[in-house]
């Protein structure tokens, strides 16, 4: 089955600067691969996706890119912001048991 | 619009007793729910999964059932709680069917076991 890892586990960055967390898949089937963000003692909620036959996509300061070959995908968050601490999920689409399988997740903090 | 709801919000159960978090989902029909469990700092974990009235599917072998006995009312049941059962409950809903679509997740629940 599909199997996600998740790194790095903490992340810390300065206001305004760039965030990158990158997951790792090992089923080549897989498909689906969305993002979620989960605030403190809150539920997550979904800030991007993508699909296998898309290589980028945006959504104003939240970029996703995906290497199908290389079987990772990657989250880009840019000039990051206080409310932009959280933590982060990555996930990917299990097609034998057609399920999404979840990385272990990435706190990251926003320094002011 | 859809919207989820979950309860109770907290609850703090003795060891041996019995636990029932239930879930609905207004605003949509034949939704694919989920439970799953986060413990403190760590990621997602499917419990159980369904796609249909009275389907269930079970991904993790452990004390804890679940049961749908409505279209859109999810419960996640347990005859007598361990310490281990302790975390943060998540009940979800999907409208597209095998992990290719939006998760909307409800408010979770804390269960604390003492």
């Amino acid at each position: 089955g599909e199997n996600v890892e998740q790194h790095p586990s903490t992340l810390s960055v300065q206001e305004g600067d760039s965030a990158v967390i990158k997951c790792t898949y090992s089923d080549s089937a897989s498909n689906y691969f969305p993002w979620y963000k989960q605030e403190l003692g809150k539920r997550p909620q979904l800030i991007i996706d993508i699909r296998s036959n898309v290589g980028e996509k945006k959504d104003q300061r939240i970029a996703v890119t995906l290497n199908k070959t290389a079987k990772h995908f990657s989250l880009h968050i840019t000039e990051t912001q206080p409310e932009d601490s959280a933590v982060y999920f990555c996930a990917a689409s299990d097609a034998s048991n057609y399920q999404l399988i979840w990385g272990a997740g990435t706190k990251l903090i926003i320094k002011p | 619009s859809q919207t989820i709801h979950q309860w109770p919000a907290t609850l703090v159960q003795p060891v041996g007793s019995p636990l029932s978090l239930e879930c609905t989902v207004e605003g949509t029909s034949n939704p694919n729910l989920y439970w799953y469990r986060q413990a403190a700092g760590r990621g997602l974990q499917l419990l159980f999964y369904s796609v249909g009235i009275g389907q269930i599917s079970s991904e993790v072998p452990q004390n804890l059932s679940a049961s749908r006995p409505q279209d859109r009312q999810f419960i996640l049941s347990s005859k007598k709680l361990l310490l281990s059962d302790s975390g943060f409950y998540l009940c979800a809903w999907s409208g597209v069917a095998g992990g290719t679509g939006e998760l909307f997740f409800g408010e979770g629940s804390r269960l604390t076991v003492l």
